[in-house]
């Protein structure tokens, strides 16, 4: 079992629609990081959290620590939305705070 | 200001063959991180710099793959006899640094689409 967990694998939507993204991690971390990452495209950093919840714009991402879950939210999708997201967790101590394990990515497209 | 950068952009060597890919983190970021990323997949670490020193090398998988940070700013990432599995996106990253005591960012390259044949 990965220590990161992203579901769904792929989603499509509809423009207009409510995303919702899942990832669940195993181990003790002290950060969360959502990610987005547009085909032949960088990476960027959406989210970085570590307790309840964040939003930008019409994004919107929640943690809880305690059941080790967090789901980034998209409200009224678009087009442009779609990309791959990620979801990365860092470790939360020694030499392991630095590195990120990331989740396998969740392939979103929407549709107009 | 200038963001992470790397070069080259893409790679096509030979089975066998020496590469050393480069980045070029934000000015003044004392950590780096190296990634690889395969075609459908997350990304993987591989090390991690804190200035010059390599912090935590880990996910290096063998002792083909090699990196330095000789100055704690552009970092190499050195591959020797490539073999066709070693073909992935490797992508580098940098942050302020542990030291900043803030909870970091991290900004990512475009990374170095490397194919070997």
């Amino acid at each position: 079992k990965n220590e990161v967990e992203q579901s769904p694998q792929n989603l499509t939507a509809q423009e207009g629609e409510f995303i919702t993204i899942n990832c669940s991690y195993s181990v003790g971390i002290s950060a969360l990081h959502w990610l987005q990452q547009h085909p032949g495209g960088g990476i960027v950093s959406l989210f970085m959290l570590s307790s309840g919840k964040k939003k930008h714009g019409r994004l919107i991402a929640t943690i809880n620590i305690q059941e080790k879950h967090s789901s980034l939210h998209i409200t009224a999708s678009h087009p442009r939305d779609s990309a791959v997201y990620i979801c990365a967790v860092r470790g939360s101590g020694g030499t392991s705070y630095g590195k990120l394990t990331f989740g396998q990515g969740t392939i979103l497209t929407v549709h107009p | 200001g200038a963001g992470v950068s790397q070069t080259p952009s893409n790679k096509v060597t030979e089975k066998g063959k020496y590469v050393e890919l480069r980045c070029d983190p934000i000015s003044g970021h004392t950590a780096l991180y190296w990634y690889r990323q395969s075609l459908g997949q997350g990304p993987e670490f591989l090390i991690y710099f804190q200035g010059t020193g390599a912090a935590d090398d880990s996910g290096l998988p063998n002792d083909r793959f090699f990196a330095v940070r000789p100055e704690g700013s552009v970092s190499t990432l050195k591959i020797q006899r490539t073999e066709r599995g070693d073909s992935a996106v490797y992508l580098c990253a940098s942050s302020p640094g542990r030291t900043s005591g803030v909870q970091e960012t991290q900004y990512f390259g475009p990374g170095t689409r490397l194919l070997v044949l």
